[in-house]
């Protein structure tokens, strides 16, 4: 079964960047894509893009366009998504999720999560 | 791309059933037929509870079932169980991308 693996929590400084990766372990990276989803303090999920690493196709949600950038590494089976400009209201979790491509890209397998706090 | 509208919150008791809506318009819901939900409780990462509209991953109970009429999906869970209490969120493909409703929290009184 497909797991998704998260890097740790990190704490950013305004105007910095992060930087969070998911490994992905059994099952054919190549053959699915990886999308990021955010979560804010109580509030609800947001989705911030998508990458399906064959044929390297990456979709943006607008609010982000221009500060995500989502990669991937077909060869470790990891995917990355660095966010630049960090706010204040960027402090939530970042959440990794299995996307299958043929259903409308829903998301069946999910990361733990990555608490990332910005602060000064 | 605005976010889906779903009820902020439902309330139901043991035993009975509930529906939450989510509408959205012809350039999601209402053109695809790739409306998804999601049961997250507090802490947790979401889980995957309906897929394509109307069809359950191994493991979700029949209890939860999806539908959609128009521009406007729906979650509906029969015979409520005190674990169901929980945020649940709608999802649509939209053209490429990919949009959430806000979210509902359900109350199992």
């Amino acid at each position: 079964q497909v797991q998704l693996v998260q890097s740790g929590a990190e704490v950013k400084k305004p105007g910095s960047s992060v930087k969070v990766s998911c490994k992905a372990s059994g099952g054919n990276f190549s053959s699915y894509a990886i999308s990021w989803v955010r979560q804010a303090p109580g509030q609800g999920l947001e989705w911030m893009g998508r990458i399906t690493p064959i044929p390297g196709i990456i979709k943006y949600g607008q609010k982000f366009q221009g500060r995500v950038t989502i990669t991937a590494d077909k060869s470790t089976s990891t995917a990355y998504m660095e966010l630049s400009s960090l706010r204040f209201e960027d402090t939530a979790e970042y959440y990794c999720a299995r996307s299958i491509r043929w259903g409308g890209y829903y998301m069946d397998v999910w990361g733990k999560g990555t608490t990332v706090t910005v602060s000064s | 791309q605005s976010a889906l509208t779903q009820p902020a919150s439902v309330s139901g008791s043991p035993g009975q059933s509930i529906t939450i809506s989510c509408t959205g318009t012809s350039s999601d819901v209402g053109s695809y037929s790739f409306v998804s939900w999601y049961q997250q409780h507090p802490g947790k990462a979401p889980k995957l509870m309906i897929y394509e509209g109307s069809k359950r991953p191994s493991g979700v109970s029949n209890r939860f079932s999806g539908s959609k009429s128009g521009n406007t999906a729906s979650l509906t869970i029969s015979g409520l169980q005190v674990e169901d209490e929980a945020d649940y969120y709608c999802c649509s493909y939209a053209d490429t991308i990919t949009v959430f409703g806000g979210g509902t929290k359900l109350t199992v009184l």
